[in-house]
């Protein structure tokens, strides 16, 4: 049982490249979650998925799309990465009760 | 609309000092509120969590919080700070609750943990 699980730990793109970060959950939860991480900003919910096949924006969605294909994975797609988006990148899964968030290792993306 | 604010983005003690992290919360109904600790380029893992039980919260590492409605604080504390809880805290609260709970968290901006020998 790994919980949340994300894929690549580390990222470097150029300016214009695309890219996209996984995320898979083994907990059967419906809930999936993309948040970001900026320096004296605390975490930025990106996108969410209340259950497989939907998705909403958050706070901060612009520059990227997400996919819900199943139940388990929910990935994050940058098609035109900026250096506005150098961030760390984690991935949650709340549970039923939604009393505690489980999140994934996170990934470092740095946008050159 | 819920949000919460850290009073300082830095603290720094010395070992064996307690600690003390301060958060204020705004929420038109009672909230969960969770505090998350990183350590240097690590994830997030979860110190404890209110969740309108006991106001008083006790989590991992020795650390407790007190949820108070009248002040609209939920502060960190710590007897006695050790090297190892140099770190990153974020004061969390949730977004809705009961049915209306989405299970997004709204963060506050952080506050970095400096402990000296």
């Amino acid at each position: 049982n790994a919980g949340v699980t994300q894929t690549p730990k580390f990222q470097v793109l150029k300016t214009g490249q695309s890219m996209t970060l996984q995320c898979a959950q083994d907990m059967n939860h419906n809930s999936m979650y993309w948040y970001r991480q900026d320096p004296g900003m605390g975490l930025r919910l990106i996108y969410y998925s209340a259950s497989e096949g939907t998705t909403d924006k958050g706070e901060v969605p612009n520059g990227y799309n997400v996919s819900r294909l199943n139940k388990r994975e929910f990935s994050l797609r940058l098609e035109s990465a900026a250096p506005s988006q150098t961030s760390v990148y984690f991935c949650a899964s709340p549970g039923r009760s939604y009393n505690e968030q489980f999140f994934g290792p996170g990934t470092r993306l740095t946008v050159l | 609309a819920q949000s919460v604010t850290q009073l300082d983005s830095h603290v720094s003690v010395s070992e064996g000092t307690p600690v003390l992290l301060r958060c204020n919360y705004s929420s038109s109904y009672s909230p969960s509120l969770f505090w998350y600790v990183q350590h240097p380029n690590k994830g997030l893992q979860l110190l404890l969590k209110y969740t309108s039980a006991a106001t008083l919260v006790k989590g991992i590492n020795g650390f407790e919080a007190e949820f108070k409605k009248s002040e609209t604080s939920f502060h960190l504390t710590k007897p006695s700070a050790h090297m190892s809880d140099a770190a990153e805290y974020f004061c969390v609260v949730s977004d809705g609750v009961g049915s209306s709970n989405t299970g997004k968290l709204i963060f506050g901006q952080g506050t970095t943990l400096q402990v000296k020998p």
